[in-house]
């Protein structure tokens, strides 16, 4: 297995431009979520998704759109790239059986709006 | 609302030192809590975790305890290598009112030859 992926890894944008992380896993996982990571800071949940179809916002969703059209993608749009989305930008995964099975997070996408 | 607090980095050890980076966290009810693990470059690692009070979560030599009296969830080694450089994410689990792990702010070790 793969396990949760994530293209690209390194992304400059400029003000205003619009762009699309990609997230997948192989795990036939039924949770997948979006988190970033600012500098010296612990993750903030952006957006989440219990099963393809359904998506719910997080602490910090303005400025960015989800889908899932399937079980295994889960992509983030960024529609007008502020400086404020410079950023690290993590994806991860869980089953969703129980409350405490794991989290696998992708490699994740660094960001920058210039 | 949920919350974790974490020392503040960084934390520099010499090889073999004993390591301790203290967690607390505000929930209510009982919450699961969580260590994970980010080594440079990449994303973060599940090192640990306990679900209920007075369990002990261990792995890779780390351990930490889950107290529900202090609500805390310090995570201890008892002699750190120089590839235990990372940084260390406390969190949270506290459904049903939420989906989501709460995570602190992150503790970075350094551990020095």
């Amino acid at each position: 297995n793969a396990g949760v992926t994530q293209t690209p890894k390194f992304r400059i944008l400029k003000i205003g431009q619009s762009m699309t992380l990609q997230c997948a896993q192989d795990m036939n996982h039924n949770y997948m979520y979006w988190y970033r990571q600012d500098p010296g800071m612990g993750l903030k949940l952006i957006y989440y998704s219990v099963g393809a179809g359904i998506t719910d916002k997080g602490e910090v969703p303005n400025g960015y759109n989800v889908s899932r059209s399937t079980t295994e993608d889960f992509p983030l749009r960024l529609e007008l790239a502020a400086p404020s989305q410079t950023s690290v930008y993590f994806c991860a995964s869980r089953l969703g059986q129980g409350n405490t099975d794991t989290q696998y997070f992708g490699p994740g996408t660094r960001l920058t709006v210039l | 609302g949920n919350s974790v607090t974490q020392m503040e980095g960084p934390v520099t050890l010499s090889e073999e030192a004993f390591l301790t980076i203290n967690c607390t966290y505000t929930a209510t009810g009982y919450p699961s809590l969580f260590w994970y693990v980010q080594y440079p470059g990449e994303g973060l690692q599940l090192l640990l975790k306990a679900t209920k009070a007075d369990d002990k979560g261990s792995n890779k030599g780390f351990e930490a305890t889950y107290r529900k009296e202090t609500t805390s969830f310090h995570l201890e080694k008892g002699s750190v290598q120089v590839s235990d450089s990372a940084v260390y994410f406390c969190a949270l689990w506290r459904p049903p009112q939420g989906n989501m792990l709460t995570f602190g702010g992150g503790t970075r070790l350094m551990v020095k030859p």
